[in-house]
């Protein structure tokens, strides 16, 4: 089974940061990864499909980039709004969640 | 607007039944295949269970293989998940999901809001 490794699992950080979390496959998993937001008590929001395609009504700050084992979620300046659980997930064969990665205030 | 709306959950003993239910609207719901993720208290998201487009394929995850059905019901725009022999473990906020895909292979573009699942004596 592929397993999905984030990191950092806490970032602590500030307003207009620039936050880059990353996402690692036990094997290669091509472009098929999704990343997704969550607040607390929240369903989680599809951000980025295909590792880099932006979904419907996502701001621009977000991007993500990567293929293959490697994947990284970049919010180029973050905003209040963005405090939240990130979670990336794979679909190259079934679908596998990473454990998540906390955006806390700094 | 895409709308998916969880009912059915609850508290129940270990080795009792639940069926959840999702009601789907603002989409051609038989173009879509459609999942259960759920997510244990404090914990990360785990794919449960997920039926194509057609119905005519299921998956589940091992831990809730034999003791979970998923189904759905074109017609209604309604999916289910008849879950028995509860466990503790079992315990966690059910999602009803959405896949941009026709077949189990995919990601999830919408969400419910969840419902809770308690299993406890």
């Amino acid at each position: 089974d592929i397993q999905l490794t984030q990191s950092p699992s806490t970032l602590s950080a500030s307003v207009g940061d620039r936050v880059t979390i990353t996402c690692r496959a036990s094997q290669s998993i091509s472009g098929w990864l999704a990343w997704y937001q969550q607040k607390p008590a929240k369903a989680p929001r599809l951000l980025i499909y295909m590792a880099s395609t932006l979904h419907t009504g996502v701001p621009s700050r977000f991007s993500g980039s990567g293929s293959g084992t490697e994947f990284t979620l970049v919010i180029s300046s973050l905003q209040p709004d963005d405090f939240a659980t990130y979670f990336c997930q794979e679909y190259n064969t079934y679908s596998v969640f990473g454990q998540g990665t906390k955006v806390e205030i700094k | 607007e895409v709308q998916l709306l969880e009912s059915g959950g609850g508290w129940v003993q270990p080795g009792g039944s639940l069926r959840l239910s999702c009601t789907a609207s603002g989409f051609t719901f038989s173009n879509y295949a459609m999942s259960w993720v759920r997510q244990a208290p404090g914990e990360g998201l785990m794919w449960v269970s997920g039926i194509t487009a057609s119905g005519a394929s299921t998956y589940y995850a091992d831990s809730v293989k034999g003791r979970f059905t998923m189904s759905r019901d074109k017609s209604k725009n309604l999916m289910y998940l008849q879950m028995n022999s509860l466990r503790g473990n079992d315990t966690a906020v059910y999602f009803c999901a959405k896949q941009r895909s026709s077949g189990l292979r995919g990601f999830f573009d919408y969400w419910g809001q969840g419902i809770q699942v308690t299993v406890s004596p």
